[in-house]
């Protein structure tokens, strides 16, 4: 059975203050791990998609990276506008997503 | 590009009343999802339609869920009767057959009191 854990639970920084979070997942045959941003209220938002170890893509102050067990999502010099919850999910066969619990990201000034 | 449109926002209903969700997804996009988000978790998948054609119910309460997408555009999913553990908000999202990275509506925030 596919599984995505992600860590921590909750994180708060200060703003400026860099950290990563974690997603570690067990899948037979990825086709694809995704970032998602979800505002209270509102629905995930799409951030970014990696196929393969190694991968990296980057989007203003967030980078996400790629392995054969887990993926980080790195948040650079974060602002307050970065509070959100932050979902990881897997793709295997099909096209259905598999997400993990999230990480509630607080960022203070 | 329009996003996917949900309705209602909201809804409060007692156990063992029915209620009804409706989604249109964007335009062309052949796959929709329903996904169940329940306070501190993740969204898990309800059902997926290729089309109006299902495509994944395995994890969908059969004896109390259902959902149909006759045109192969709108759906709906509907609950009855509901229970207290069904209190969540229910996510539409579509993408098409060779895409990736769904997009998500705002979702419909379901309370059974």
């Amino acid at each position: 059975e596919d599984q995505v854990t992600q860590s921590p639970e909750a994180l708060r920084l200060q703003e400026g203050e860099s950290s990563s979070l974690n997603c570690s997942y067990t899948v037979s045959g990825l086709r694809g791990l995704f970032w998602y941003r979800q505002d209270p209220g509102k629905g995930p938002e799409f951030l970014f998609t990696l196929y393969s170890a190694g991968e990296e893509k980057e989007k203003e102050r967030l980078k996400a990276t790629l392995t054969k067990k887990e993926s980080f999502l790195h948040i650079t010099a974060p602002k307050p506008e970065d509070s959100a919850t932050y979902l990881c999910a897997v793709q295997a066969n099909g096209n259905k997503l598999v997400f993990g619990a999230g990480t509630i990201l607080r960022v203070k000034s | 590009e329009a996003g996917v449109a949900q309705s209602p926002r909201y809804k409060i209903i007692e156990k063992r009343q029915s209620v009804a969700f409706w989604c249109n997804p964007i335009s062309g996009h052949a796959t929709l999802y329903w996904y169940q988000q329940i306070l501190g978790q993740g969204p898990k998948l309800l059902i997926q339609f290729q089309n109006n054609g299902v495509v994944d119910d395995s994890q969908l309460p059969k004896d109390r869920f259902s959902a149909e997408r006759l045109k192969g555009v709108d759906s709906t999913l509907k609950i009855q009767p509901a229970k207290l553990e069904d209190s969540a908000v229910y996510l539409c999202a579509s993408n098409t057959p060779t895409g990736n990275g769904y997009t998500f509506g705002s979702g419909t925030r379901l309370t059974v009191v």
